[in-house]
């Protein structure tokens, strides 16, 4: 089937503005996560479901990102008043279910974000 | 923190060559993965070792885990254009951590 889609590709918001970025799993994959690659860094962990299972949301920069997943399958991470700090590429990845230890993550292609 | 750490961080050879790239890490883990990265975007999966296991091999990849030194190597063997990518490789969330943790990479830039 299709692969981890992420909307948008790109997007450019002007600094203070709030941001929704958008995660279809692969079908049938009850774990979703999200991570985030900042210019020339590894990937951050910050946050994953595990079917409708209420996150850990300890791993969120701060208290300006949430994130929520309905029905246990599409998630969105948004970002309240964005800072030029929260420009980054945001990675959506999906796994059959959330196992320890992890198995294999399927990544979709990301949303570039710039805020100016 | 970061738990894999993968040098070199930037990597040129010819095609054809053998091109190897190690990680490093700081905490036990059950397993360990290596994923590419082209242009910035979405990962791709490569391959996966067992904290039991000391080699893997899938096609031209090679992959060794030695977790007495915490550390692994991936070797492409006989290198072509379309392998210029980013190589991370990732652990089982050391620490505790709920997801992967990824080290910074290795940009491999196979010159044609």
């Amino acid at each position: 089937g299709a692969g981890v889609s992420q909307s948008p590709s790109n997007k450019v918001t002007e600094k203070g503005k709030d941001v929704e970025l958008r995660c279809d799993p692969i079908s049938g994959h009850t774990a979703l996560y999200w991570y985030r690659q900042s210019l020339g860094q590894g990937l951050e962990f910050l946050i994953y479901f595990q079917g409708n299972s209420a996150p850990d949301k300890s791993g969120l920069p701060s208290d300006r990102f949430s994130a929520e997943r309905t029905g246990g399958s599409v998630s969105t991470l948004t970002i309240q008043r964005t800072q030029q700090e929260d420009s980054a590429v945001y990675l959506c990845a999906s796994s059959l279910a959330w196992t320890k230890p992890q198995e294999t993550q399927y990544f979709g292609p990301g949303t570039r974000l710039l805020v100016l | 923190s970061q738990q894999g750490e993968e040098d070199p961080q930037a990597l040129s050879i010819q095609e054809g060559e053998n091109a190897t790239m190690n990680c490093s890490y700081k905490t036990s883990i059950n397993n360990l993965q290596w994923y590419r990265q082209n242009s910035g975007r979405g990962l791709v999966h490569l391959i996966l070792i067992r904290s039991n296991e000391r080699e893997k091999h899938s096609g031209r990849l090679r992959v060794t885990l030695d977790t007495s030194k915490k550390s692994s190597s991936l070797l492409i063997t006989a290198s072509r254009a379309a392998d210029t990518a980013s190589y991370f490789c990732a652990t089982d969330g050391g620490g505790g951590a709920d997801g992967l943790t990824f080290g910074k990479g290795t940009h491999l830039i196979i010159q044609p």
